[in-house]
């Protein structure tokens, strides 16, 4: 079964802050998605990286930068925490035309 | 840009009770998957349709895909507590490889 893992739970950082946000997938994969979810909005696409060194703008990518170095490590940044970044943070793999997507367990950010 | 609709955004029911959430999406979708994700976890693939159409059955759940493939619907027979959760579908557009997920429709079931 496909495992992917998000570094933190749950964290807590200052406005202005440089965050990281790492991800892991076991399954050699070429896909993998960072969304931003938030009540009443669902699921939203911040980034996605379809091959290593790879990188693609999703709906909402303002803010953020990502990092794919090797196949199986996907990292968000947050170059300069702010407050409207407090949210749950999910990693998903694979998702290519007719497969699932698989998600981490999440990110609970609070920027404060 | 394209666009998932998702309805209705809560839903209560009393168990036994039948629940529906209906998906629209603003253009032709190549197929279209649905999550569940109970509180406090991450989303979970359920199932994907890919034909116009097309109906697929997972015990009280049905799932639909429209005739025109911009929109669906997840039915689900007499619920049980164990249904509670956000249920998402997740449309991909023809000519891309990114999904767009809907709102979701969160369901309480009383018992």
């Amino acid at each position: 079964d496909v495992k992917v893992t998000q570094s933190s739970r749950y964290l807590v950082k200052r406005t202005g802050e440089k965050v990281f946000l790492e991800c892991v997938q076991d399954m050699d994969h070429e896909n993998m998605f960072w969304y931003r979810q938030d009540p009443g909005l669902g699921l939203r696409l911040i980034y996605f990286s379809y091959d290593v060194k790879m990188k693609e703008k999703g709906d909402i990518p303002e803010g953020y930068s990502v990092s794919r170095e090797k196949k199986e490590r996907f990292s968000l940044i947050l170059e300069s925490a702010s407050t409207n970044q407090t949210s749950m943070y999910l990693c998903a793999c694979c998702g290519r035309f007719n497969q699932p997507q698989h998600f981490g367990d999440g990110t609970r950010l609070s920027i404060l | 840009g394209q666009q998932v609709m998702q309805i209705p955004q809560y839903q209560h029911v009393q168990e036994g009770e039948d629940f529906t959430t209906y998906c629209n999406s603003s253009t032709t979708l190549s197929n279209i998957q649905w999550y569940k994700q109970r509180p406090g976890g991450h989303p979970v693939f359920l199932i994907q349709l890919v034909k116009s159409g097309e109906v697929k059955k997972q015990k009280r759940l049905t799932f639909q895909f429209g005739e025109a493939k911009k929109n669906s619907s997840l039915h689900i027979t007499a619920t049980q507590t164990t249904d509670v959760g956000t249920y998402f579908c997740a449309g991909l557009a023809s000519g891309t490889y990114k999904y767009i997920f809907g709102t979701g429709t969160r369901l309480k079931v009383l018992a």
